[in-house]
């Protein structure tokens, strides 16, 4: 089976940086994603790492250790529409595309 | 690219009655489809994976003949909430993936079905 951890919430003030961090013990791993929700809306596919290293999207960079089964997702310049719960996810080997979802992440970004 | 649609955005049902939640992809064809279910503040719960021409898989603790799950084309797969009850209240959420050989990492959500069940 798989699991994911990351910590159900996180306060940052505008224009900071914040870093939300996922462990997953799985029975197999492919990569893992992350994915930004906000209330009452779809989540989105923010990024993917399948291999060790810094994936950098803008604003957005997700990082992964396959060694430490460890990811973080990293926030600069925070802004106040950044508000939104965030989840890893978890792609298995022979789990076709299927994920595994993170309790999710809920980040709160004041002035 | 890439647009997954939910009908209806929200419903509202009363205890007994059946609900069909449509999830269709609107530029690509999906060979698997996900159905997922979510509680406020909490994450989500895969219920079935729905592949295109074949039975359903559900997850562990899903009733199969409460929840049915038809996918019955490659951009349309239905869930329909049989004898629905308070308890099934939630949020539904469908997913889509375009890549049929098991390497997609990218899956595309809809928008939602909000179920109240009165």
């Amino acid at each position: 089976g798989q699991s994911l951890e990351q910590p159900s919430e996180v306060t940052a003030v505008e224009g900071a940086i914040v870093q939300i961090n996922c462990t997953y013990q799985t029975s197999g791993f492919y990569g893992l994603s992350w994915y930004q929700q906000h209330d009452g809306g779809a989540p989105t596919f923010l990024s993917y790492n399948a291999l060790d290293g810094l994936e950098e999207t803008g604003r957005f960079s997700s990082f992964l250790s396959r060694s430490d089964s460890y990811g973080y997702l990293l926030l600069q310049e925070l802004q106040m529409k950044d508000s939104a719960s965030y989840f890893c996810a978890v792609k298995g080997e022979n789990a076709g595309n299927m994920l595994t979802f993170g309790g999710g992440t809920r980040l709160m970004v004041k002035p | 690219g890439a647009v997954v649609s939910q009908h209806p955005s929200w419903v509202i049902c009363k205890s007994g009655t059946s609900v069909k939640i449509e999830c269709r992809s609107l530029d690509f064809q999906a060979t698997t489809m996900f159905w997922y279910r979510q509680f406020p503040k909490q994450s989500l719960m895969l219920m079935a994976t729905s592949n295109e021409g074949s039975k359903a898989t559900y997850e562990q603790g899903v009733e199969k003949d409460k929840f049915l799950i038809n996918h019955a084309s490659l951009t349309l797969s239905t869930l329909t909430v049989t004898s629905a009850h308070p308890e099934d209240s939630s949020f539904y959420i469908c997913s889509a993936s375009h890549r049929g050989d098991g390497l997609a990492y990218e899956q595309y959500f809809g928008p939602g079905t909000r179920l109240t069940v009165t």
